[in-house]
């Protein structure tokens, strides 16, 4: 039972640039976030998947796009890089455990652009 | 708009030196109020989750409670693996997004 699964844990880009960013839950879990984490910003939303097939714009949508492309994958993809991106993106799936419930977080992907 | 603030940003304590860190909300209906822990390149680590005032939680040295306004997580007698940046977060009614403060540095010294 791995989790929640990051792929890749390091990039860099230049500007311009495209990639996409790999989350996979093994838990079956419904609902998976997109989170990015900058320093004296704290977590914000970027993206959000209730369920498979539907997703929804969190705090902070803007360059992004999403894909859930089956219940235990949810990409982020990035499709012209900008330096205002340059962060660390956390994938998270939400846990319901009788009464008590929380989020799990990947271990995510530090991403540089220049 | 939810909002989350914590104090203080850092806490440096000595080991066995008890002491407590603050998380101030508001939000319009809560559905949660969760605490993380979270390491030096990696993801936050789930620890609690609070629903409603005058709720308790406790996990080996660590408990949470809350109000209506702030929850506090009191850390006894802390060792130096405690160290972490601990980040307090909430959900509103929406239920579709957790606002997350900017959370706390603990450095415990042995």
């Amino acid at each position: 039972n791995a989790g929640v699964t990051q792929t890749p844990k390091f990039q860099v880009l230049k500007t311009g640039q495209s990639m996409t960013l790999q989350c996979a839950q093994d838990m079956n879990h419904n609902s998976m976030y997109w989170y990015r984490q900058d320093p004296g910003m704290g977590l914000r939303l970027i993206y959000y998947s209730a369920s498979e097939g539907t997703t929804d714009k969190g705090e902070v949508p803007n360059g992004y796009n999403v894909s859930r492309l089956n219940k235990r994958e949810f990409s982020l993809r990035l499709e012209s890089a900008a330096p205002s991106q340059t962060s660390v993106y956390f994938c998270a799936s939400k846990v319901v455990k009788g009464s008590n419930y929380g989020y799990t977080f990947g271990s995510g992907t530090r991403l540089t652009v220049v | 708009e939810d909002q989350v603030t914590q104090s203080p940003e850092a806490l440096r304590l000595q080991e066995g030196e008890s002491s407590s860190l603050n998380c101030s909300y508001t939000v319009s209906g809560l559905r949660g109020l969760f605490w993380y822990r979270q390491d030096p390149g990696k993801g936050p680590e789930f620890l609690f989750t609070l629903y409603s005032a005058g709720e308790e939680k406790e996990k080996e040295r660590l408990k949470a409670t809350l109000t209506k306004k702030e929850s506090f997580l009191h850390i006894t007698a802390p060792k130096p693996e405690d160290s972490a940046t601990y980040l307090c977060a909430v959900q509103g009614p929406s239920g579709s997004r957790l606002t997350f403060g900017e959370g706390t540095q603990l450095t415990v010294n042995p």
